[in-house]
């Protein structure tokens, strides 16, 4: 089944403490982006990569890492976690160019950070 | 101003209503519309998407852009309980390789 998968899908951390969220996708897509949604805003554009070893900021991208060493991962790192990054999270991926409007979304992850 | 503007709502109608989503956008140099369906505790998923202006029906649903007013509009005909999700409108910008999106619309089928 084609899909992209997110791990944790639920976490609650400490100010400070580094995490980790995951995704990986098993479409063979090159495009890779993450997101954050948050009441009012809609969904915002963290961090994006268009392939292997290729990564950009997108709108909100302080506080955030991201590395793409497989075409397949796309791990979202925290390295110092604050209250204002509570959120609801979301990876996704896609084919590269102009296809990039059609994405596919993992379950989301929910972070608190107290 | 922002780029993409939508009504959050909620909106709320009866079972068999006919719905009128909306947004507005601010860049005319945009070319693909798209709408996005959510439902609750998942991720969004591509509902329809339309290139340029026109309209572009799927069953029940009809996607339409008006580039001169920079408006974009998801119709939903004889709307069923399965309906009940949030909707964002998206703009796919080439030149920045991303998707803008709007807050997102609320809606709720009654039966």
């Amino acid at each position: 089944e084609a899909q992209v998968t997110q791990n944790p899908r639920y976490l609650i951390t400490v100010t400070g403490k580094k995490l980790t969220v995951t995704c990986s996708q098993n479409m063979n897509h090159e495009y890779m982006s993450w997101y954050r949604q948050d009441p009012g805003l809609g969904l915002r554009q963290i961090y994006y990569s268009m392939n292997v070893e290729v990564t950009d900021k997108g709108d909100v991208p302080e506080g955030y890492k991201v590395s793409r060493k497989e075409k397949r991962n796309f791990p979202l790192i925290l390295e110092s976690p604050s209250p204002n990054q509570t959120s609801l999270y979301f990876c996704a991926s896609s084919l590269a160019g102009v296809l990039s409007y059609e994405q596919y979304f993992g379950p989301g992850t929910r972070l608190t950070v107290t | 101003q922002k780029e993409v503007e939508q009504d959050p709502g909620p909106l709320s109608v009866p079972e068999g209503a006919i719905v009128s989503l909306n947004c507005t956008y601010s860049n005319s140099a945009f070319q693909y519309f798209m709408w996005y369906r959510q439902y609750s505790r998942k991720g969004p998923e591509l509902l329809m998407y339309t290139y340029s202006s026109g309209n572009k029906e799927d069953g029940r649903f009809t996607a339409q852009v008006d580039k001169s007013s920079k408006y974009i509009s998801l119709f939903i005909r004889d709307s069923q309980p399965s309906d009940s999700a949030t909707y964002l409108c998206a703009i796919f910008s080439g030149g920045y390789n991303k998707l803008i999106f709007g807050a997102g619309t609320r809606l709720a089928v009654h039966p």
